[in-house]
């Protein structure tokens, strides 16, 4: 069956620091993989998604996301952390024709001033 | 900008009540999911439905029913509410396949006394 595993539940840097969040999948085919945050008291945004191609993908607020199939991972970046960063990032695999997500247990991450 | 409208942010109930959680989206899509979250646990499935009167189960379906007479509104309701159905509860929706990602609702936490 397919499963996300994200191996760090807190996080914690200082602003204007570098940042990665790792991810592990498990899945048969080629998967659909998705990066969402989700900040206190409110749903789940989406951060960037890779579907194919460039396995280096682009998403909002100037993170991005590396996908290696060899090491069955799809990691989470951003150069610089702002405060506002600071939140629970989600990683998820698309599953059951296109339109289920499978999600990680979550990453806390928490900015330092 | 596209919605999900989840009805309540915050209720409490007692135990053996029977609930119902309401999620409207107004984007005219066919797929909409109800998640509940735990800490450490994620996000889990608890059902989904592809179209008006279509439904299936998900990975945590017992306890749990659901409706959706009208495209844009899908219900999850519990029978007879219980303490360890305490949670966060997301509902989420997509349409057009996974190019879009799903759209989340802000969440009802609801709490079984």
């Amino acid at each position: 069956a397919q499963s996300v595993t994200q191996p760090d539940i807190h996080i914690t840097v200082s602003e204007g620091a570098s940042l990665e969040l790792r991810c592990n999948y498990s899945y048969g085919a080629t998967p659909y993989l998705f990066w969402y945050v989700q900040s206190p008291g409110q749903g789940l945004q989406l951060l960037l998604k890779y579907f194919s191609g460039d396995t280096l993908v682009q998403g909002i607020k100037g993170f991005e996301a590396e996908f290696k199939r060899s090491q069955s991972s799809f990691n989470l970046r951003k150069p610089s952390v702002h405060w506002s960063d600071a939140a629970e990032y989600f990683c998820a695999v698309a599953t059951g024709g296109g339109n289920k997500l499978t999600f990680g247990t979550g990453t806390q991450l928490k900015v330092e001033l | 900008d596209v919605k999900v409208t989840q009805s309540s942010r915050y209720l409490v109930k007692r135990t053996g009540e029977k609930v119902f959680l309401e999620c409207v989206q107004d984007m005219d899509h066919e797929n909409m999911f109800w998640y509940r979250q735990d800490p450490g646990l994620g996000l889990r499935l608890i059902y989904f439905s592809y179209d008006v009167k279509m439904k299936e189960k998900g990975d945590i379906p017992e306890g749990y029913s659901v409706s959706r007479e009208k495209k844009e509104r899908f219900s999850l309701i519990l029978e007879s509410a219980s303490t360890n159905q305490t949670s966060m509860y997301l509902c989420a929706s997509i349409g057009g396949g996974q190019a879009y990602g799903y759209t989340f609702g802000s969440g009802t936490r609801l709490t079984v006394v």
